[in-house]
């Protein structure tokens, strides 16, 4: 159980453009998400806590809107690159808990590519 | 704030045990996590711990000293599958649905 699913797993566009990264938890409820960038052999790091029902909490010096992030459902969270330049080219992933206490485990998405040309 | 540090690579043959060292800094203490991530992948869950002691889990292992700000995983039989980064994290706050900040990662490298 605890399977997380991320769609599209890769994706190119063109500088400008819009992108949208789906993140739903299969097989449990997850009031929060999380999303995380990854740039080639670093470690994550955390854009922002998708809360439903909520708007999101962005971490220090990610721009709240340049990345949307939408939790529509306890299943889905969205996380929408609104513009996006070469820079932005990363592995985004998301991540996420099943809602119930003492849940030491966080449970990844297998990650989107995004490619900014 | 919290920081992790812990070693940028570590090469070991197969069949060899190695240790991957993780000290920490944070304003309140919730647990230390090991996660492993192989290229291109989704990272892992390993383990965790609260408590100061070994945890174990087949092959895989971790320790943690609360009062040291330190922790260890250890990785025994070591085999080529296991040639993949893995980060320590520790959690923000106690409970469910909330966030991990991590370490820069260890990247091991499984020769044969």
């Amino acid at each position: 159980g605890a399977v997380v699913s991320q769609h599209p797993s890769w994706v190119i566009c063109k500088s400008g453009t819009s992108v949208k990264i789906e993140c739903r938890s299969l097989d449990f409820q997850a009031t929060t998400m999380f999303w995380y960038r990854q740039f080639p052999k670093q470690s994550l790091m955390l854009m922002a806590t998708s809360n439903e029902g909520s708007k999101a909490t962005y971490e220090q010096g990610v721009e709240k809107d340049k990345f949307l992030i939408n939790h529509a459902s306890l299943t889905l969270s969205t996380l929408t690159v609104t513009s996006a330049h070469p820079e932005d080219s990363s592995f985004y992933i998301c991540s996420a808990n099943p809602d119930r206490a003492n849940y030491n485990e966080q449970f990844f998405g297998p990650g989107t590519r995004l490619t900014v040309l | 704030g919290q920081s992790l540090e812990q070693p940028s690579e570590v090469t070991a043959v197969e069949g060899a045990i190695v240790q991957i060292n993780c000290t920490y800094q944070t304003s309140g203490f919730y647990g230390l996590s090991w996660y492993q991530q192989h290229d291109g992948g989704a990272p892992t869950f390993l383990s965790y711990n609260a408590l100061d002691g070994l945890e174990e889990t087949g092959r895989f292992s971790s320790f943690l000293s609360r009062s040291d700000s330190y922790g260890y995983l250890l990785l025994q039989e070591l085999q080529m599958k296991d040639s993949a980064s893995y980060f320590c994290a520790v959690r923000d706050q106690r409970g469910y649905g909330n966030k991990l900040v991590f370490g820069a990662g260890t990247i091991l490298r499984v020769k044969s």
